[in-house]
């Protein structure tokens, strides 16, 4: 299995624009998660879908974010538009929940720098 | 609110010596936990997770569970310099994991 795949792995733009960050979960799990990992504010769950149903998006920061999953194998992340504060990595996770255990399997990150 | 808190660090440890990690967590419903480790500038990996109370080992690791204190500590025994990394702690509430914010950890040779 190739693991959880995000791109791009970096992505450079200025301040107003629009951006979309692209997750392929691992072949049969059923949770996507998406986080955010700053220095100031560590990792930082921002929306998680459980079978590409949004369950709680309480941690995305405003409007200006929007996640889907139109299928099973594929999620985005968009923020419109982009300001310097949102420059992070974002990380891409998914799961298969069994019981009490529930190990996330990251993805490769993307690092986002808004100028 | 849920909140996970570990020392920042940096804790450095020589070589060969025992590290130990520590979290504290909130909130008291949580069931699961578990300990991720980051390499600068990599994705976090899972090393140990834990549910129950007392001690889990898995080679040079040692989780060790505190529900009524709310603590969770992670062990590495004979500590090498490529067990240098940010080390997260996680709880899991079954809505989600709620992460620390991690501690730096320096093995010296």
């Amino acid at each position: 299995d190739a693991g959880v795949i995000q791109s791009p792995r970096h992505e450079v733009t200025e301040m107003g624009q629009e951006v979309t960050l692209r997750c392929k979960p691992i072949s049969g799990h059923d949770y996507l998660f998406w986080y955010r990992q700053t220095m100031m504010r560590g990792l930082e769950l921002l929306i998680y879908f459980n079978n590409n149903v949004p369950i709680d998006d309480s941690g995305m920061p405003e409007d200006r974010f929007s996640a889907k999953m139109p299928n099973a194998s594929f999620s985005t992340l968009k923020i419109q538009p982009s300001e310097p504060r949102d420059s992070a990595v974002y990380f891409c996770a998914s799961s298969f929940r069994s019981g009490l255990f529930n190990e996330q399997f990251f993805g490769p990150g993307t690092r986002l720098t808004v100028l | 609110q849920k909140e996970v808190e570990q020392n920042s660090g940096p804790l450095s440890v020589p070589e060969g010596a025992i590290a130990s990690l520590n979290c504290t967590y909130s909130d008291r419903g949580s069931q699961s936990f578990f300990w991720y480790r980051q390499y600068s500038g990599k994705s976090p990996e899972l090393i140990m997770f834990i549910y129950s109370n007392g001690d889990k080992e898995d080679g040079r690791f040692t989780a060790q569970l505190n529900k009524a204190s709310q603590y969770v500590s992670l062990l590495i025994r004979d500590s090498q310099p490529s067990d240098s990394a940010t080390y997260l702690c996680a709880v899991d509430r079954a809505d989600g994991l709620t992460f620390g914010k991690g501690t730096h950890l320096i093995i010296q040779p």
